[in-house]
């Protein structure tokens, strides 16, 4: 079946760790996103792709990191220097055409210990 | 810069009555899309419905309409024979054609459908 995985499901990481949430999608999808979702609030978007090898900043990257060197895959590493990581992420893909909906994983749950 | 309004936290509904979910939007551009999405308790977010801005129709998808006032700036998802899978948080969002991924959410509607 086409669909996008997020893994893990939850994550606990320790104070100072670095830590990598997978995304990976099978659709074909050109376009691929990352969001940040905090209690009782709509998504925000920390990064996206439109393309392998290319990424740009949304509103909120500062301490994350994303890297797209194949088109299905593009995980999103949380850096120490993310104050408060402690959130539930999610990823998307589209085709990257205007107009087009995006499609979204089922989801990480990130709580730092 | 795009702002999504959801004012309503909240809402509740009996068992196969319609419900409306209200949703508005600003923007200064003319070309626009407007997505609602559901988010059950596992978290996945789930596409449910598409309005594209020229569209002159509103947009129908089984169950779910989408009422949409271009003058008002509104697009409220509509809810036919609610069922008590329909309990979720529901999210309005919208992405301008000049910056095709860019798309901001509002907060959310907690839907609850009562047996």
């Amino acid at each position: 079946d086409g669909g996008i995985t997020q893994s893990p499901k939850y994550l606990f990481r320790k104070e100072g760790q670095n830590v990598t949430l997978s995304c990976e999608q099978n659709l074909n999808h050109d376009a691929m996103y990352w969001y940040r979702q905090d209690p009782g609030q709509g998504l925000r978007l920390i990064y996206y792709s439109q393309i392998v090898n290319d990424f740009q900043k949304g509103d909120i990257a500062e301490g994350y990191s994303v890297s797209r060197e194949k088109k299905e895959s593009f995980p999103l590493t949380v850096t120490s220097a993310q104050k408060n990581p402690t959130a539930f992420y999610l990823c998307a893909s589209s085709t990257g055409l205007a107009g087009d909906t995006q499609y979204f994983g089922p989801g990480t749950r990130l709580t730092v210990l | 810069a795009q702002k999504i309004t959801q004012t309503q936290p909240g809402m509740f509904v009996q068992e196969k009555e319609a419900v409306t979910l209200d949703c508005t939007y600003d923007t200064s551009d003319q070309s626009y899309g407007l997505f609602w999405y559901k988010q059950p308790s596992s978290g996945e977010m789930i596409f449910l419905i598409y309005q594209g801005s020229y569209d002159e129709q509103n947009a129908t998808e089984g169950r779910y309409s989408l009422n949409f006032q271009k003058a008002r700036k509104s697009a409220n998802l509509v809810i036919s024979a609610s069922q008590l899978g329909d309990s979720a948080m529901y999210f309005c969002a919208m992405r301008e054609a000049y910056n095709n991924n860019d798309m901001r959410f509002g907060a959310g509607t907690r839907l609850t459908v009562k047996p």
